[in-house]
């Protein structure tokens, strides 16, 4: 069975700084990884996704995430946060048996401050 | 190019009750997914409509059920409401058969049950 776990819930950075969301994978197909972020109020939006080309994938706004297969990760990174960047992100696998669903992770909560 | 809508906005229904929440797909999408996001989580799939079918279903009970129309938009219907229904509906449409079936989301609904 698919999963994934967001290994932080809330994760606080300071304007410029970097930016690293934590995300573990369980699949036992290859996997389709998404980052999804949803600002406050409003719907999901898609940051990138990883479908087997490249491991390294760079999405919208500056955010990046690698695969790597041997530890089942799939993080998300930012070189420098921005104010607009505070929002709910969400790490998703697609489900691989027949039909086409997304299994969200819980979340994680980023704050950014001046 | 038309995104995914829904209505209403917000819900205030009484335990008990029924209530009725649409989706328009996106312009030439096919399939449409709904998930309940509850309060602090991350959506969890509910089920999936494809050609006025559904065909693919997750962990929610029969009184969860939904209809497609000719035109791909949809409705999600849930009876009885219980005070645990009061959560954030989202609707994703997709179009089948393209790489990795990518789903967009609407705005959501967010329901209240009293």
């Amino acid at each position: 069975a698919q999963s994934v776990t967001q290994l932080d819930s809330h994760v606080s950075v300071s304007e410029g700084t970097p930016v690293l969301l934590r995300c573990n994978y369980s699949s036992s197909y290859s996997p389709s990884l998404f980052w999804y972020v949803q600002h406050p109020n409003k719907g999901l939006q898609l940051l990138l996704k990883y479908t087997s080309a490249a491991t390294l994938v760079k999405g919208i706004n500056g955010f990046e995430a690698e695969f790597k297969k041997s530890e089942t990760s799939f993080h998300l990174t930012k070189p420098s946060a921005h104010m607009s960047d505070a929002a709910e992100y969400f790490c998703v696998v697609s489900f691989s048996g027949g039909y086409n669903k997304l299994i969200f992770g819980a979340g994680t909560r980023l704050a950014v401050h001046p | 190019e038309t995104g995914v809508t829904q209505s209403p906005t917000h819900l205030i229904k009484t335990r008990g009750q029924q209530v009725t929440l649409r989706c328009s797909s996106q312009s030439g999408h096919n399939t449409v997914s709904w998930y309940q996001q509850a309060l602090g989580q991350g959506p969890q799939f509910i089920f999936q409509y494809y050609r006025e079918e559904e065909n693919g279903r997750g962990n929610f009970p029969p009184r969860f059920s939904g209809l497609q129309f000719p035109n791909y938009s949809s409705e999600l219907n849930v009876n009885a409401l219980e005070l645990d229904d009061s959560a954030l509906y989202l609707c994703a449409s997709s179009l089948a058969g393209t790489t990795y079936n990518e789903q967009f989301f609407g705005p959501g609904t967010r329901l209240t049950v009293l």
